[in-house]
């Protein structure tokens, strides 16, 4: 059974670093794409990034000046930093998995079939 | 970026209803596109993957179809299990982008 276990600080005042870290037990770490999705109190769910166990990455454009997501493939663990935080942040911060589904029309999507159980990450001075 | 319209954004529905909810793409995403079912506090469930297939389970009441711009989540017969909100979300290209939510609510 896969599990995604996420931990990192969840009150940051604004200017400083968020940092989360996602564990992945139970399953293989390669061939799969590990997400970083965030979602404002009360709000829809915005896709923040993603890394493949090789560290290849593609990021949020309208995000992408401010995070680093990174591998540690010798824990199957993948971690998120965001830099200049403002209160515009505060979100619950989920790790997701990317797997590779075959499509009926050919090629492949790439659903996120597990999630962490969440952090909430509030921005305050 | 892909931008993705679901409508509607609630809807108020009884147990046994059929419950129909659309997503359309602002271009075409072929069939690359998920749908996921979130309760409150709890991080969203993928339901149906590549536009129709159906996540393993997931129950069969649940059905997605469609392709390329416009696309629909279908509950054959709503159970009270089922009020949540649901997205959906396409992964034809990054980033990846998810609709608004439509919040299925009890009548």
């Amino acid at each position: 059974q896969v599990q995604l276990q996420q931990w990192g600080a969840g009150l940051l005042k604004p200017s400083e670093t968020l940092s989360l870290t996602c564990a992945v037990y139970g399953g293989s770490f390669s061939g799969y794409y590990w997400s970083w999705i965030r979602q404002p109190p009360g709000k829809g769910l915005e896709w923040i990034g993603e890394i493949n166990h090789s560290g290849s990455t593609n990021y949020n454009p309208s995000l992408k000046s401010r995070v680093t997501i990174s591998v540690d493939t010798s824990k199957n663990q993948f971690s998120l930093k965001l830099s200049s935080v403002t209160a515009a942040d505060t979100a619950i911060y989920y790790c997701a998995r990317g797997v590779v589904a075959p499509a009926a029309s050919g090629g492949s999507c790439y659903p996120f079939d597990y999630w962490g159980q969440g952090t909430l990450v509030t921005v305050s001075s | 970026d892909i931008q993705m319209t679901q409508s509607p954004s609630s809807l108020s529905a009884s147990v046994g209803d059929r419950v129909t909810i659309t997503c359309r793409a602002s271009q075409s995403v072929s069939s690359y596109l998920n749908w996921y079912q979130q309760k409150p506090g709890k991080a969203p469930k993928l339901l149906i993957y590549a536009a129709s297939s159906l996540q393993s389970g997931v129950p069969s009441r649940f059905s997605g179809s469609g392709s390329g711009r416009d696309f629909t989540l279908t509950i054959s017969s709503l159970q009270p299990e089922d009020y949540a909100t649901y997205y959906c979300q396409q992964s034809y290209s990054t980033p990846r982008t998810f609709g608004q939510g439509t919040k299925v609510e009890i009548k």
